[in-house]
């Protein structure tokens, strides 16, 4: 089945920009959807179809693909960003379809 | 308001049976799949199956197949995932969460999650 690697954390002090990675084989192919979970709440999406924001999500959050890495991008980092974050795609041809990333912890310093 | 509200949380012990329910408002619930993911403590998340409501069509990750159940009753707009017999490696939080489709049939994002079922089993 498709695999997604991310970095097990990431660090970054308020106001500058995280990135967190997300990498599969031929990902750029697939569309990539990024989900924000604090602790002891649900999941929330935060970017869906690569770089699109549900209505609500600020602009601060941002997203690419190409290749085989696709990247979440938190502008002007606040102390209020701290979470996990998952990456998620569809795989059409797998029958795991839906996989998700192992997750990344984003630490405001 | 669109939301998923699930069902409290369950203590049980191993080899008990359970039913824990997710239930839709807001939206029209047989038009739109419901997933179920799994989270143990202090992991990550993992997508366990999923059902169309509107005609019980259902799909389950290879991992999980033949270990739950998953259902619904449109009538109520309610899904479900079910157990007949529990493990201790059962234990976890569970989310159910719904998925958007493109008119191309192309599978999208989860965009709404309910609040989570805890299910503990322990002797």
């Amino acid at each position: 089945s498709y695999v997604l690697t991310q970095p097990p954390s990431v660090s970054v002090a308020p106001g500058k920009t995280a990135r967190i990675t997300c990498g599969g084989n031929n990902i750029g192919s697939k569309s990539v959807h990024w989900y924000q979970q604090k602790p002891g709440q649900a999941p929330v999406l935060v970017v869906y179809d690569d770089s699109d924001r549900p209505s609500g999500i600020p602009e601060r959050f941002s997203g690419s693909n190409s290749g085989n890495t696709a990247t979440l991008t938190i502008s002007r980092v606040e102390a209020g960003d701290e979470a996990d974050y998952y990456c998620q795609v569809w795989d059409s041809s797998s029958d795991h379809p839906r996989v998700f990333g192992g997750g990344t912890k984003l630490t405001v310093l | 308001e669109v939301q998923l509200v699930q069902s409290g949380a369950e203590v049980k012990k191993p080899g008990e049976s359970l039913k824990i329910s997710c239930k839709g408002s807001g939206y029209s619930f047989t038009s739109y799949w419901i997933g179920w993911v799994r989270q143990m403590p202090g992991k990550g998340l993992e997508w366990m199956g999923i059902i169309y409501p509107g005609d019980s069509d259902t799909r389950y990750s290879p991992s999980f197949q033949g270990q739950v159940t998953i259902s619904a009753d449109k009538s109520i707009s309610t899904a479900y995932l079910q157990w007949s017999s529990l493990k201790a490696s059962d234990t976890a939080m569970y989310y159910c969460a719904r998925e958007r489709r493109y008119s191309s049939g192309e599978v999208g994002a989860f965009d709404i999650w309910g609040q989570g079922t805890m299910v503990t089993v322990s002797s």
